[in-house]
């Protein structure tokens, strides 16, 4: 089956650790993305990767850092410097720009709790 | 960052009764998306647009991409306890070659059986 996979689904760090949140696809998309979500809120943009070894900061980027060493994988650390990294992470990928393949398809996320 | 404007924020319903709801947005998308969460998992596509004035249809779901191509709506129709969620709206951009998606923020629904 095609799809995103996020692990782990929850994760609890000691505050002050850096923590790591995987992203992994198979539908073959050039573009992945990382969102928060906070209780009753929207979702944000920290990140966003078009093409394999390239990315841009998206809304809220301080705090956290990316990678895009293959196509299929988008990891994302949440570094100690986020002042509040208690949140619900979403991993996102599309392959924008194409007539009928601009949707964006969502994995099931990932809840970090920091103690 | 930008964040689309989608009303309402919350609403309670009958079961079997219509749902209304919409985004809106000072700038111009080239495509709305729209989606459904469930508590503690991932936004699911429902439907897609991607034309001035397309009206698209997904079973009892049926959206719309406005002619100014700054909003959007989306209809359910004899709406049941499954519908229960956070539905989303999304808009595309693209600036400098890259695409990003604006979001809503959200429209809870709670259906009363």
């Amino acid at each position: 089956d095609g799809g995103i996979t996020q692990s782990p689904k929850y994760l609890f760090r000691k505050e002050g650790q850096n923590v790591t949140l995987s992203c992994e696809q198979n539908l073959n998309h050039d573009a992945m993305y990382w969102y928060r979500q906070d209780p009753g809120q929207g979702l944000r943009l920290i990140y966003y990767s078009q093409i394999v070894n390239d990315f841009q900061k998206g809304d809220i980027a301080e705090g956290y850092s990316v990678s895009r060493e293959k196509k299929e994988s988008f990891p994302l650390t949440v570094t100690s410097a986020q002042k509040n990294p208690t949140a619900f992470y979403l991993c996102a990928s599309s392959t924008p720009g194409q007539a009928s393949y601009n949707e964006q398809f969502f994995g099931p996320g990932t809840r970090l709790t920091v103690l | 960052g930008q964040q689309l404007n989608q009303s309402p924020q919350s609403m309670f319903i009958q079961e079997g009764e219509d749902v209304s709801m919409n985004c809106t947005s000072s700038s111009i998308f080239n495509t709305w998306l729209w989606y459904k969460q469930d508590p503690g998992e991932g936004p699911v596509l429902l439907i897609a647009l991607y034309k001035a004035g397309e009206l698209t249809s997904n079973g009892r779901l049926t959206a719309q991409f406005g002619i100014t191509r700054k909003d959007s709506f989306l209809n359910i129709s004899a709406s049941i306890p499954s519908d229960v969620g956070i539905y989303f709206c999304a808009g595309q951009t693209r600036a400098a070659g890259t695409y990003k998606y604006i979001f809503g923020t959200g429209t809870r629904l709670k259906v009363l059986a």
